[in-house]
């Protein structure tokens, strides 16, 4: 089974608009973390935001939200209002693990393309 | 610049031939990961090192596949026997695990990535 899915493969915005992506994740493990990486055209991944699995609050940073619903398994990244710089892949990926355990790989999701326009 | 950084970034090679790549880490980080990803996909886990120790390794790291971190800084990946599929972005990735922060977090960052193209 999948780690991490995401259904989107591609999605367009009006730049100033907001855009969700979608992310569901599928773990047995209780304590994981969530991540959201950008990868523009020239290929570097570029950390966007974090959400811990015991994390009370949706985490925030900037434009960038996460929409956390545990008991449905979903990561959505929220981006409120787009910019052009902001067309590029969007992942999503996971770590499974927390106190004491290894701490090791990330899955990740087969992404979604955003493109936005003017 | 005190990123992950890799080289080279781009190897074509021949079918048959061994290629290494390198990757160097953001100073003080303790763990390395090295990734692969093929074209429409998301990076794929190879294997870590925490130190020069190498911790865990994916079964997509066939026996043509080694890596190394001999003194616990930069690292090597090396394909010997290259084939067609092995044509990829190999993604490098560091970060700062400490006993003494009980987290999750513990960011990776990643480096450009070396595209490797096997003719």
């Amino acid at each position: 089974a999948q780690k991490i899915t995401q259904t989107q493969p591609g999605m367009f915005v009006q730049e100033k608009e907001a855009v969700t992506l979608d992310c569901t994740y599928d773990t047995s493990d209780p304590s994981y973390g969530l991540f959201w990486y950008k990868q523009p055209s020239s290929g570097e991944m570029i950390f966007l935001i974090y959400q811990g699995s015991y994390d009370q609050q949706n985490a925030t940073e900037g434009r960038y939200s996460l929409n956390f619903q545990k008991a449905r398994k979903s990561a959505n990244l929220v981006i409120s209002a787009s910019q052009l710089g902001d067309s590029a892949m969007y992942f999503c990926a996971m770590r499974e693990g927390y106190r004491g355990s290894t701490l090791g790989r990330l899955y990740f999701g087969r992404g979604t393309q955003l493109t936005v326009w003017p | 610049d005190t990123g992950v950084s890799q080289d080279p970034r781009h190897k074509i090679t021949k079918r048959g031939q061994n290629v290494t790549f390198r990757c160097d880490p953001i100073s003080e980080h303790n763990r390395l990961y090295w990734y692969r990803q093929t074209l429409g996909q998301g990076p794929e886990f190879l294997t870590y090192f925490q130190n020069e120790a190498q911790l865990e390794k994916s079964r997509l790291l066939s026996d043509r596949f080694s890596a190394e971190r001999p003194k616990g800084s930069f690292s090597t990946l090396e394909i010997q026997r290259t084939e067609q599929g092995d044509s990829a972005m190999y993604l490098c990735a560091s970060s700062l695990v400490s006993s003494a922060v009980e987290s999750s977090y513990n960011e990776q960052f990643f480096g450009p990535g070396t595209r490797l193209t096997v003719l």
